[in-house]
């Protein structure tokens, strides 16, 4: 099936440095999510975004729905050691009625490692 | 309050037997949706119920995948006649509402075919 594409694969960083991932597609989506995931666990979703242009924030966490509604980017600031885990974006249509459509698309992950 | 439960949490089974995964779904929640996630990879859709409407099983990758819901709660995703291939996670989520953006996920049910 259809993935996003999610850049970078993976990161090493440092303690404390800002982090920055993102996500693009040939096709618009309604809603735009971002979920982390640790080992052995399910996704937890982190942030949604609901329009285009939108910039919203979750303690360190920023995240924009492109102008073009093809494409997200996550940022995290001053990283810590439990940031470590892999990050997913998701995507979500709308169906003919405009609301959005359950179904998820979900990117390939980007592996985050915090180095203390 | 209790999250999407899943069980169970393994499963190792043999080439050519069925199995059978269990989802329950938080309290309330008229939308549940099964994924599956292979080593390394993003999450693939494979159905959605929603409420009484037919289930979208779009995603569904053979007919040897099937998946049930009764009484609007607890689902059952049920594999026949498994394969190597199909060794994954296989997580489950629910959500509130018709538009199903926060989806809530339960820890996945890991199955290995040998």
């Amino acid at each position: 099936g259809q993935q996003l594409n999610q850049s970078p694969q993976s990161m090493f960083i440092q303690e404390g440095e800002d982090v920055s991932m993102n996500c693009t597609s040939s096709s618009i989506f309604n809603t735009w999510l971002w979920y982390k995931q640790d080992p052995g666990e399910g996704p937890v979703l982190l942030i949604a975004l609901y329009k285009a242009g939108e910039l919203t924030s979750n303690g360190r966490l920023t995240a924009q729905f492109g102008i073009t509604r093809k494409d997200s980017f996550l940022n995290i600031s001053a990283s810590i050691p439990s940031d470590v885990g892999i990050y997913f974006c998701a995507g979500q249509r709308a169906n003919a009625g405009g609301t959005s459509y359950g179904k998820l698309t979900f990117g390939q992950g980007t592996i985050l490692t915090v180095h203390p | 309050g209790a999250g999407v439960s899943q069980s169970p949490s393994n499963k190792v089974t043999e080439k050519g037997k069925d199995v059978e995964l269990r989802c329950d779904p938080i309290s309330g929640h008229t939308a549940l949706y099964w994924y599956r996630q292979s080593l390394g990879q993003g999450l693939e859709f494979l159905i959605y119920f929603q409420g009484n409407s037919a289930p979208d099983k779009s995603g569904l990758p053979s007919d040897r995948f099937s998946a049930e819901r009764t009484g609007g709660s607890v689902s059952t995703l049920t594999i026949q006649r498994t394969q190597q291939e199909d060794s994954a996670v296989y997580l489950c989520a629910s959500s509130s509402d018709l538009g199903g953006y926060e989806q809530y996920f339960g820890p996945g049910t890991r199955l290995t075919v040998t």
